[in-house]
């Protein structure tokens, strides 16, 4: 059982946007500005897509934008494309020896 | 450019270890914290700890204290994940990560993951 909760799945016709959240406590999510975003396609590595809440890596497209409100970390993605299907984990700073906790993963599909 | 290749796929039997390679190119070795992270199938990945090359330092979360040993070999810019009393539940794919200093929820760098199968 991870430790941040994501939906299971969300979908979303080409052009549209979509919202993945991912909820933690005040131990994690809540109390830090450090929750980042990664994509994964099938049989490959996540890639970095967002860290500290809002900020894009060099090279992401400015189409996904993070946010925060109280426990609740959100990815959004605006103007679907078919190679957004993939599967979004969320990851926050928790402190204490375990630092670093994962979400279960939400899968995107791509209508 | 950046680039993190992890050794091939590993088999092993409950209660045996197994030690997996992450070898760095494209960047100073020493100047990075070396991640590692797990990911069983569809399950989420869950951090394993953190090395960082140069003074060697580790850190680990409590669950995995006394199981796992992270090292390196700053000449050949290679990093090493020890796992030992495995289990079946240690199956998984193992990623080595790159961070910048203690900045662990920001791993920017993945190499592409190593199998490991614990089965009797």
């Amino acid at each position: 059982q991870s430790a941040l909760t994501q939906p299971a799945s969300v979908s979303g016709s080409p052009g549209q946007s979509i919202t993945i959240s991912c909820t933690g406590t005040s131990s994690d999510v809540g109390g830090y500005n450090y929750v980042s975003w990664y994509q994964q396609h099938p049989g490959k590595a996540p890639k970095l897509m967002i860290y500290e809440v809002s900020d894009r890596p060099s090279g992401v497209s400015n189409r996904f934008s993070g946010s925060k409100s109280g426990n609740t970390a959100s990815l959004t993605i605006s103007g679907l494309q078919a190679e957004d299907e993939a599967d979004y984990y969320c990851s926050s700073y928790t402190g204490g020896s375990t630092l670093v906790v994962f979400g279960g993963g939400t899968k995107l599909t791509v209508l | 450019q950046v680039q993190l290749v992890q050794s091939g796929a590993e088999v092993k039997k409950p209660g045996a270890s197994v030690t997996v390679s992450c070898k760095a190119s494209g960047y100073t070795f020493t100047s990075y914290d070396i991640n590692w992270v797990r990911q069983a199938t569809g399950q989420g990945p869950e951090w394993m700890g953190w090395m960082n090359p140069n003074s060697g330092n580790t850190g680990y979360p409590q669950k995995f204290q006394g199981r796992v040993t992270m090292t390196r070999n700053t000449s050949i810019s290679t990093a090493y994940l020890e796992l030992s009393s495995l289990r079946s539940e240690d199956t998984a794919v193992y990623y080595c990560a790159r961070s910048s200093y203690g900045d662990y929820q920001k791993l920017d760098y993945w190499a592409q993951g190593t199998l490991v199968t614990v089965s009797s």
